[in-house]
């Protein structure tokens, strides 16, 4: 049982390039969510899908797309990248059997030049 | 819509000493609470939740932390810190009717324990 892995730990992109990040859970968890990490400003909730085929945007979407075909992944894609998405992104999961704890994933950090 | 402050991005301590690490938030409906425990390159754990009951709530390794409805604050304590503890700590919201799935975050408290 790995839990949440996220793929890559680290990535440096140019303005403009795209990406995806990936976030994937063995844990047959419905709920996922991605997180970014910035200094000073704790965690932000980006996007979360509640299962296959449903998502639905956090308090900062916008660069952001995301759409979940499975249970187990939920990747993150950058279509143009900014400086202002340098960041750390975390993926999270909730089990339907304990409602309260997200898990979170180890992290992607990212830098965009 | 609710907001959460941690009144101090770092706190230094000295090992064995107490500590607590101040969390305010503002909402308009009930609220649920969590402190969150993130060690040097890893993902955020949880380290302890309030639901209902008790105002007072504790965790595995130590801490606790009190909620107080009328000053609105869910501060984290421990009375004796080891080395093993630093890290950054992370006080978070949600409201009752959306569980824990939309968290709204503190900025953070990064605790050091110095020997």
């Amino acid at each position: 049982n790995a839990g949440v892995t996220q793929t890559p730990k680290f990535q440096v992109l140019k303005t403009g390039q795209s990406m995806t990040l990936q976030c994937a859970q063995d844990m047959n968890h419905e709920y996922m969510s991605w997180y970014r990490q910035d200094p000073g400003m704790g965690l932000r909730l980006i996007h979360y899908s509640v299962g296959a085929g449903i998502t639905d945007q956090g308090e900062v979407p916008n660069g952001y797309n995301v759409s979940r075909s499975t249970t187990e992944d939920f990747p993150l894609r950058l279509l143009s990248a900014a400086p202002s998405q340098t960041s750390v992104y975390f993926c999270a999961t909730i089990a339907g059997t304990d409602p309260y704890r997200q898990f979170f994933g180890p992290g992607t950090r990212l830098t965009v030049l | 819509a609710q907001s959460v402050t941690q009144l101090d991005s770092q706190v230094p301590v000295f090992e064995e000493a107490p500590v607590e690490l101040r969390c305010n938030y503002s909402s308009s409906v009930s609220v649920y609470l969590f402190w969150y425990v993130q060690y040097p390159n890893q993902g955020l754990q949880l380290l302890l939740k309030y639901l209902s009951g008790s105002t007072l709530v504790e965790s595995i390794n130590g801490f606790e932390a009190e909620f107080n409805k009328s000053q609105t604050s869910f501060h984290l304590r421990k009375p004796s810190v080891h080395i093993s503890d630093t890290a950054e700590y992370f006080c978070a919201v949600s409201d009752r009717f959306q569980g824990a799935q939309k968290l709204v975050f503190g900025q953070g408290t990064r605790l050091t324990i110095n020997p």
